[in-house]
């Protein structure tokens, strides 16, 4: 069975601090997303990676997913309170599959 | 476009009571799924469909049915509700449902309750 598990669960932090969050495996993923979900919302994607090594910069976000595509971390740089949310990684086991594996996603809490 | 809808927005029921939750999109997606989501779980796949007519279990089916008659509508029928069942569900919807690859579009959720 896959599983991704993320850490650290929970990150409360003043704003303007960077921080870095990560999805970690056993297995190996085709492809891994990272959404990030508001309160009383359903999540919203923000990056795909699907090349080992491969980083992707979204503003003050940037993520990267592992040389041996097992796992991927995601650095935000001077965080703002916008910022707050629970981050979700979810991977892709193949083309031909149709279910996501989900990690339980890391709540982060930016203050003013 | 309205994206994913879903009704209600809250819900309580009594155990045995059955309920439909309603989803639908208007992106012409052929990937249709239902996600249930507890606290520290993460998301959990309950079905899924790749078209109309075409439905698949997840990780978590026992206690729900679906039905996919058009592209548009996917409505999550609980048959008889428990309260293990009290959790927040989600519709999602993405092209072709290419795992890890398509954008996955989430409607806002049902918060249900059963008491």
């Amino acid at each position: 069975t896959q599983l991704l598990e993320q850490s650290p669960q929970f990150l409360s932090i003043q704003e303007g601090e960077n921080l870095t969050v990560y999805c970690n495996s056993s297995s190996v993923f085709s492809s891994l997303q990272w959404y990030r979900q508001e309160p009383g919302e359903g999540p919203v994607l923000l990056v795909t990676v699907v090349t080992g090594g491969e980083v992707k910069k979204l503003k003050r976000l940037t993520f990267q997913f592992g040389d041996a595509r097992k796992d991927s971390s995601l650095h935000i740089t001077a965080a703002q309170p916008g910022d707050t949310g629970l981050y979700l990684c979810a991977g892709g086991a193949g083309d031909s599959n149709y279910q996501l594996i989900w990690g339980a996603g890391t709540k982060l809490i930016i203050k003013p | 476009n309205a994206g994913v809808t879903q009704t209600p927005k809250f819900q309580v029921l009594k155990t045995g009571q059955s309920m439909t939750l309603q989803c639908a999109q208007d992106m012409n997606h052929e990937y249709m799924s239902w996600y249930r989501q507890d606290p520290g779980m993460g998301l959990r796949l309950i079905h899924y469909s790749v078209g109309a007519g075409i439905t698949d279990q997840g990780e978590v089916p026992n206690g729900y049915n679906v039905s996919r008659s058009t592209t548009e509508d996917f409505p999550l029928r609980l048959l008889s509700a428990a309260p293990s069942q009290t959790s927040v569900y989600f519709c999602a919807s993405s092209y072709a449902g290419l795992a890890g690859r398509d954008t996955q579009y989430f409607g806002p959720g049902t918060r249900l309750t059963v008491l």
